[in-house]
């Protein structure tokens, strides 16, 4: 059964003050892993897709890294529009399905 | 970009009732999932259909049913409602190889 566990639930940050959050996977063959962002009363927003071990994707303040047991997500000196429930989710190889982790909370302090 | 469109944001139901969430795709995908999101459980699949009129269940689909007579149209059908079944259900829609685009969400309340 695939599982997926982000680390820490929630993290308060100053602004501008750089942090990872930690997504570990277990999965049969991945087929990819995903990264969203999701607000307050609002549906999950793609981010970024990562297909195998040492595979990075950018975007502004974002960067996104595979190995083959966990993916992080890098934010380099955060603002507080940043603030958001961040998702990863994985992909098992010949599946449609995506199994999601519980999400980080994160909160950016002016 | 894909626009996942759920046609209620808000929806009050009684129990016992039969309630149909709808969510329609601009994009001519071929792939739709209907999620519901609870706290501290995360996001669940419910369904999903790879193409019309064909339909998978996922992790919880005892309660729900789904119908996709159109390529863009797909519906969740709780066949009659319960009270654990309060919660935000979230549609999404995939092309081929493609990431999940989400619509807003449905808060639906059953009282």
């Amino acid at each position: 059964e695939d599982q997926v566990t982000q680390s820490p639930e929630a993290l308060r940050l100053q602004e501008g003050e750089s942090s990872s959050l930690n997504c570990s996977y277990t999965v049969s063959g991945l087929r990819g892993l995903f990264w969203y962002r999701q607000d307050p009363g609002k549906g999950p927003e793609f981010l970024f897709t990562l297909y195998s071990a040492g595979e990075e994707k950018e975007k502004e303040r974002l960067k996104a890294t595979l190995t083959k047991k966990e993916s992080f997500l890098h934010i380099t000196a955060p603002k507080p529009e940043d603030s958001a429930t961040y998702l990863c989710a994985v992909q098992q190889a010949g599946s449609y399905q995506l199994t999601f982790g519980k999400g980080t909370k994160l909160s950016v302090i002016p | 970009d894909v626009k996942v469109t759920q046609s209620s944001r808000y929806l009050v139901k009684r129990t016992g009732e039969k309630v149909f969430l709808e969510c329609v795709q601009d994009m001519d995908h071929e792939n739709m999932f209907w999620y519901r999101q609870d706290p501290g459980l995360g996001l669940r699949l419910i369904y999903f259909s790879y193409d019309v009129k064909m339909k998978e269940k996922g992790d919880i689909p005892e309660g729900y049913s789904v119908s996709r007579e159109k390529k863009e149209r797909f519906s969740l059908i709780l066949e009659s409602a319960s009270t654990n079944q309060t919660s935000m259900y979230l549609c999404a829609a995939s092309g081929v190889d493609q990431p999940q685009h989400f619509g807003d969400g449905t808060r639906l309340s059953i009282l």
